[in-house]
């Protein structure tokens, strides 16, 4: 089955500097790649995907790129605040049923 | 905002006793799923329910799991003979169709096994 790898698995930045979160995946027919960001005590919150049939998806301050050749895509989020600070989960999907997660990393911005 | 539901926000059970956790999808979402988190690892894959029918399971939902959805807006997972490893948070997701990928988590319900 697919394998989503996630690194780092934790970030901590300044206020203001840009964060980058990278994931792999094994399997190539894998085609929808969400990003979930998760506060304490809450679910996964979608905040941006992107299709295999995209290069890179952008909105406002997060974007999404993705390598398919490689297998690999990543989440970009600038000019970081402090209510950025959570775990960000990125995922994979052959049927668009099943979501493969990675392990998670954990974002803190530093004020 | 419409938003998915999970109730008990926290289970506590006893080894071998069937729980029922319960969740209310987003109103006009017709695809269903369930999702684990053991403590400390990944986000996992437990079912997909679509139309009445489970259309796709992973090998963590054996015969001990069951899905339903009694009526119109509840949707459920029934763990029949709890184990302690089944104790993890239960992630409830709906999306709105096959063409509509779009996930959407519930708040999680916390079962601990004891």
């Amino acid at each position: 089955g697919e394998n989503v790898e996630q690194h780092p698995s934790t970030l901590s930045v300044q206020e203001g500097d840009s964060a980058v979160i990278k994931c792999t995946y094994s399997d190539s027919a894998s085609n929808y790649f969400p990003w979930y960001k998760q506060e304490l005590g809450k679910g996964p919150q979608l905040i941006i995907d992107i299709r295999s049939n995209v290069g890179e998806k952008k909105d406002q301050r997060i974007a999404v790129t993705l390598n398919k050749t490689a297998k690999h895509f990543s989440l970009h989020i600038t000019e970081t605040q402090p209510e950025d600070s959570a775990v960000y989960f990125c995922a994979a999907s052959i049927n668009d049923y099943k979501l493969s997660f990675g392990a998670g990393t954990t974002v803190t911005v530093r004020a | 905002e419409p938003e998915v539901t999970q109730t008990p926000s926290h289970q506590v059970t006893q080894m071998g006793q069937e729980v029922i956790l319960r969740c209310v999808p987003i109103s006009n979402h017709l695809y269903f799923y369930w999702y684990r988190q053991i403590l400390g690892q990944k986000v996992e894959f437990l079912v997909s329910f679509y139309n009445n029918e489970i259309s796709e399971k992973s090998e963590i939902f054996d015969d001990q799991f069951s899905v339903e959805r009694p009526d119109g807006s509840n949707f459920t997972l029934k763990i029949r003979s709890t184990k302690l490893e089944d104790s993890a948070m239960y992630f409830c997701a709906s999306s709105e169709d096959r063409g509509r990928a779009e996930q959407y988590f519930g708040p999680g319900t916390r079962l601990t096994v004891t």
